[in-house]
């Protein structure tokens, strides 16, 4: 089975400064990867989703995450830190089961806090 | 094109009771999926419909079950309700199923269980 690993449930970085959300996953097959941003009182929104196209994928709000197979890790980034960006951070794997079915799997994720 | 609704944002019930909770995709997309979201646990997925029938289910008890209708429409049900079930229960929609299409959430149902 799939399986996802976020590292550092918590991380704080000043305004103007680089982010750096750690995934890694695990999986049996080639992957499909996502990166989701829940903000306070709402739903999850797609930042961003890897699908073997290309391994820099750019997303919104200026997010972008690269694929590594050798690493199996999927690190979401961007370069300066907007206010706006804190929220929770999730890497997902998509997880298809036998019948194609489709199933994410949430890594636990990542509260960012950014300082003015 | 509206997103995904989900109906009530916001439900109280005791324990024993039961609850459904009710999802429109957004127009067109044929797929989907129940997840709850508790602190503990984090984001753990309950089940996924497509053309009304089941086509997946995570690890929870028989007390959660769901359904499907021809419009796409999705209800979930949560009987004999315990203190444990209090969650968000988000509902995503996708165009179609399969690993690399994209979920669409919905704001979520804040249940707790009193």
């Amino acid at each position: 089975a799939q399986s996802v690993t976020q590292l550092g449930s918590h991380v704080s970085v000043s305004e103007g400064a680089l982010v750096l959300l750690r995934c890694n996953y695990s999986s049996s097959v080639p992957p499909y990867l996502f990166w989701y941003v829940q903000y306070p009182n709402q739903g999850l929104q797609l930042l961003l989703k890897y699908t073997s196209a290309a391994t820099l994928v750019k997303g919104i709000n200026g997010f972008e995450a690269e694929f590594k197979k050798s690493e199996t890790s999927f690190h979401l980034t961007k370069p300066s830190a907007h206010m706006s960006d804190a929220a929770e951070y999730f890497c997902a794997v998509s997880d298809a089961g036998a019948q194609g079915a489709q199933k994410l799997v949430f890594g636990q994720g990542t509260r960012l806090t950014i300082n003015p | 094109k509206a997103g995904v609704t989900q109906t009530p944002r916001y439900l109280i019930k005791t324990r024993g009771q039961q609850v459904t909770l009710s999802c429109s995709p957004i127009s067109g997309h044929r797929s989907v999926s129940w997840y709850q979201q508790t602190p503990g646990q984090g984001l753990q997925f309950l089940f996924e419909y497509f053309s009304e029938t089941q086509r997946n289910k995570g690890n929870f008890p028989g007390r959660f079950s769901g359904r499907q209708f021809s419009n796409s429409r999705s209800e979930m049900n949560v009987s004999t309700l315990e203190l444990g079930d209090s969650a968000l229960y988000l509902c995503a929609s996708s165009l179609r199923s399969g690993g690399a299409s994209e979920q669409f959430f919905g704001p979520g149902t804040r249940l707790t269980v009193l």
